[in-house]
């Protein structure tokens, strides 16, 4: 089974802390994804990378950065976290091309006091 | 830009047939994929449908009209573990990833 692990599954972070949240996949995919997840707004893309080291830009960017050193993990940066980024943040990874399904973490809930 | 338009909240009863709608309009398109999230989990892929007509999988059908830019998932038989949200998200061409609806969230009652 696929198997795409976040490190935590709830977190708690004060305004301006840097925060790291981690994913791990374990079936050699090419592309993995983060997204935020709101009430009303659905998944909605922040990051994605197709490759080691390679990273593009989804919908909504701002204040969050990603770093992929190794093929099978994925971190999501939050600079400096402010009080609009309490979301749950899901992480999925798939095969090379947009035509393989996408498999899913069980997501962080993140809340930003 | 992007837009899909899915209804918000569906509720059906047990045994009955229900079908979610979703219209979608996107500067490219590479298929049509539907997955189902129940609360508190990660969604789960259900179908893929990149060419026109109906695909059959057990008690769910996905349905795709790429001309009208529409889709439709169809559960049969319902059971009360079908209660969940469904998401529809539409494979963006040149771009690898999914653009996806915010979801309908389907409660199913005795």
């Amino acid at each position: 089974d696929v198997k795409v692990t976040q490190s935590s599954r709830y977190l708690v972070k004060r305004t301006g802390e840097k925060v790291f949240l981690e994913c791990v996949q374990d079936m050699d995919h090419e592309n993995m994804f983060w997204y935020r997840q709101d009430p009303g707004l659905g998944l909605r893309l922040i990051y994605f990378s197709y490759d080691v080291k390679m990273k593009e830009k989804g919908d909504i960017p701002e204040g969050y950065s990603v770093s992929r050193e190794k093929k099978e993990r994925f971190s999501l940066i939050l600079e400096s976290a402010s009080t609009n980024q309490t979301s749950m943040y899901l992480c999925a990874s798939s095969f090379e091309g947009v035509r393989t399904e996408a498999f899913f973490g069980q997501g962080t809930r993140l809340t930003v006091v | 830009g992007q837009n899909i338009d899915q209804p918000t909240e569906m509720t059906a009863t047990e045994g009955a047939i229900v079908q979610i709608n979703c219209t979608y309009q996107t500067s490219g398109f590479n298929g049509l994929f539907w997955y189902q999230q129940h609360a508190g989990e990660a969604p789960t892929f259900l179908s893929y449908n990149v060419l026109d007509g109906l695909e059959e999988k057990g008690r769910f059908s996905s349905f795709l009209s790429r001309s009208k830019g529409y889709s439709y998932l169809l559960l049969k038989e319902l059971q009360m573990k079908d209660s969940a949200s469904y998401l529809c998200a539409v494979g963006l061409t040149g771009a690898n990833n999914l653009f996806f609806g915010t979801g309908t969230r389907l409660t199913v009652i005795p």
